[in-house]
């Protein structure tokens, strides 16, 4: 199985809800990521989680909230969003050896988010 | 001056032209990717190398580590392989491996 899942598909959000994005993968990769893509651009990295870690977060604001329960779940929590922040959530997976030159990274479909 | 730089930004081509984008970088890498996105988001991964040569069907990855160069061959260019690639530097963490994508190449093939 070499899949990324990403649920929903579609999220339109007005600015003081609640909601959540989930990201799932089972091919035992220990490296999880969220991305943030506008169109025509491309995808922004978000966050980075190892091990079940969190070990980037590129100064993403705090209405953006990861989590990673076990190590096939991503969640994205989301909380008073903006207009601007309506874009594409990606997630990826990959594997983390250090004995390797690079990692390739599995997508999901991503989830089109609108913030009203 | 973006790390990752891709060229053209747009590209159109007939069915069965041979197809080239190319990818300079200026960052020490680890791996150089080709990835493909369609209309409607879902990115693929089409090749990682670090080196050398790589072919998977009709598409040829090449990399010239010396002058930090990568280029994206398509032979026999179909309607179907219309979409954006984009090619993208890694750098090997112990978190992973953070990606540095260029702008992408949108290419559309006409039949």
């Amino acid at each position: 199985d070499t899949e990324v899942t990403q649920t929903p598909k579609h999220l339109v959000m007005g600015m003081t809800n609640k909601k959540s994005l989930k990201c799932e993968q089972h091919m035992g990769h220990r490296a999880m990521y969220w991305y943030k893509q506008k169109a025509k651009k491309p995808p922004e990295l978000m966050f980075v989680y190892s091990y079940e870690k969190l070990s980037i977060n590129e100064s993403v604001p705090s209405r953006f909230s990861p989590e990673c329960p076990n190590s096939s779940l991503l969640n994205l929590h989301l909380h008073a969003l903006q207009p601007e922040d309506s874009a594409l959530y990606l997630c990826a997976s990959s594997r983390v050896d250090m004995g390797l030159a690079g990692y390739e990274q599995y997508f999901g479909p991503g989830t089109r988010l609108t913030v009203t | 001056k973006n790390e990752v730089e891709q060229s053209p930004q747009n590209l159109t081509a007939q069915e069965g032209e041979f197809i080239t984008i190319n990818c300079s970088y200026s960052v020490g890498i680890s791996a150089l990717h080709w990835l493909q996105q369609h209309p409607g988001g879902g990115i693929v991964s089409l090749f990682m190398l670090s080196s050398g040569k790589k072919k998977h069907g009709r598409l040829i990855a090449t990399i010239n580590i010396q002058e930090k160069h990568s280029s994206l061959h398509i032979t026999a260019s179909h309607p179907r392989d219309s979409a954006v690639y984009i090619c993208a530097a890694s750098r090997r963490e112990t978190s992973g491996s953070r990606l540095t994508f260029g702008e992408g190449t949108q290419l559309t093939v006409n039949p």
